[in-house]
């Protein structure tokens, strides 16, 4: 069965500092991966996807997310944080049905 | 473009009673989606419309959960009668073909509190 996990339900960084958000998935084949952003009051944004090709996929925002198959995961970075980037996010897993599978989220805290 | 919609955005109810959730997709959508997320865990799938009809309902935790899209444009989301368990956020999401792959926007949610 497909799965995700976020195992971060909580990072605290400082502005300007770099952003790791940690995904993993199980699922028996090649994945659907994506990252949805929700800020408060706001719906779900897409960050980005990755569906094939290229590893390291370029999002909105100045975020990127690798792909790395050997190790079922598809974590979120950002090199330098902004207030702005405080928010929930979620990793989720299309299996080519017309769903997805979400992790339960990250809460993103920006410290000045 | 205006985006997806939903309404209320909150909703306080005491068990038992019924609570109606609806949904405007952005106009021209054709396929709909609903998703769930209880407090703390994941966002659940909960049931996905083509035009009026129902594509795949499997998500739907219970009978006491009824979803309608009339006409092919808003949705609603009827819970009938409420319970404890089914406080949490509602989500629906609208995109012009199926799958994820081609785009969901998102609405910003209903968040449903039973007591």
């Amino acid at each position: 069965a497909q799965s995700v996990t976020q195992p971060d339900i909580h990072i605290t960084v400082s502005e300007g500092a770099s952003l790791e958000l940690r995904c993993n998935y199980s699922y028996g084949a090649t994945p659907y991966l994506f990252w949805y952003v929700q800020s408060p009051g706001q719906g779900l944004q897409l960050l980005l996807k990755y569906f094939s090709g290229d590893t390291l996929v370029q999002g909105i925002k100045g975020f990127e997310a690798e792909f790395k198959r050997s190790q079922s995961s598809f974590n979120l970075r950002k090199p330098s944080v902004h207030w702005s980037d405080a928010a929930e996010y979620f990793c989720a897993v299309g299996t080519g049905a017309n769903n997805l599978f979400f992790g339960t989220g990250t809460r993103l805290t920006v410290i000045p | 473009e205006a985006g997806v919609t939903q309404f209320p955005s909150h909703s306080v109810i005491e068990k038992g009673q019924t609570v109606t959730l609806r949904c405007d997709p952005i106009s021209g959508h054709d396929n709909l989606y609903w998703y769930r997320r209880v407090m703390g865990k994941e966002i659940k799938f909960l049931l996905h419309f083509v035009k009026e009809s129902k594509q795949d309902e499997s998500g739907m935790p219970n009978n006491r959960f009824l979803a309608e899209r009339t006409g092919g444009t808003y949705s609603t989301l009827k819970v009938q009668p409420a319970e404890l368990e089914d406080s949490g956020v509602y989500f629906c999401a609208s995109s012009w073909d199926r799958g994820p792959f081609y785009g969901y926007t998102f609405g910003s949610g209903t968040r449903l509190t039973v007591v």
